[in-house]
């Protein structure tokens, strides 16, 4: 079964700084996709960035981009120039066959102003 | 605005009673899903539903219990034999589900709890 680690407890970073969570995932598979997802005090879940195996690309959306290392089977989520609004917990997310996603156990990030 | 709705927001459970967990959806989407958050882990999947009148186990099923009978609804029970149900449950649905790959969308959640 595949399985998805993400080694990093608790992490802070600055306001406006930039800050790197890790994510590593084991799998057979050769084509697969990878998510990172964002939980809030508030408790849902929010897509942050989205990434497709097959593609050698980093994804990005805005302040958000990914370092996908396929052979390494790493996938560390960036956050540049941090705001308070990005304090959470992040989630990475491996999808399986039949759109089952596999999650780590998290990451919470704290932002100081 | 399309969404999934979960409800209630804070459900109590007495011992030896079932109860049920409400999702629906308003996305149209084909597949959806049950997730239960422990505090320190990630979310692990309980059940799963592709389409209509189908439903798979996922990796926790044992003391839950499910049905699809409409598109837009994906109910959850734990039943009494969930020794442990104090947990935050997650809903979420995908347009497809199968080898699409689309990403999941997820409701508030539903915080259960033991009386």
């Amino acid at each position: 079964a595949q399985t998805v680690t993400q080694s990093q407890p608790e992490m802070s970073v600055q306001e406006a700084e930039t800050v790197t969570l890790s994510c590593t995932y084991d799998t057979s598979e050769s084509d697969y996709y990878l998510f990172w997802y964002k939980q809030p005090p508030s408790r849902q879940m929010i897509l942050v960035i989205r990434q497709e195996a097959y593609k050698q690309q980093n994804a990005t959306e805005n302040r958000f981009s990914v370092n996908f290392q396929k052979a390494a089977k790493s996938f560390s989520l960036k956050i540049s120039d941090s705001q308070l609004g990005d304090a959470a917990m992040y989630f990475c997310a491996y999808m399986e066959y039949g759109n089952k996603l596999v999650f780590g156990a998290g990451t919470i990030l704290r932002v100081k102003s | 605005d399309g969404g999934i709705t979960q409800s209630p927001k804070y459900l109590f459970r007495k011992e030896g009673q079932n109860v049920t967990l409400s999702c629906e959806q308003n996305l149209n989407h084909d597949a959806m899903y049950w997730y239960r958050q422990d505090p320190g882990q990630g979310l692990r999947l309980i059940y799963y539903s592709q389409i209509v009148n189908d439903f798979q186990k996922g990796d926790i099923a044992e003391g839950y219990s499910v049905s699809r009978e409409k598109k837009e609804s994906f109910p959850l029970t734990v039943t009494s034999a969930q020794k442990n149900p104090t947990a935050f449950y997650l809903c979420a649905s995908s347009i497809e589900g199968g080898a699409s790959n689309q990403p999941q969308h997820f409701g508030d959640g539903t915080r259960l709890s033991i009386l």
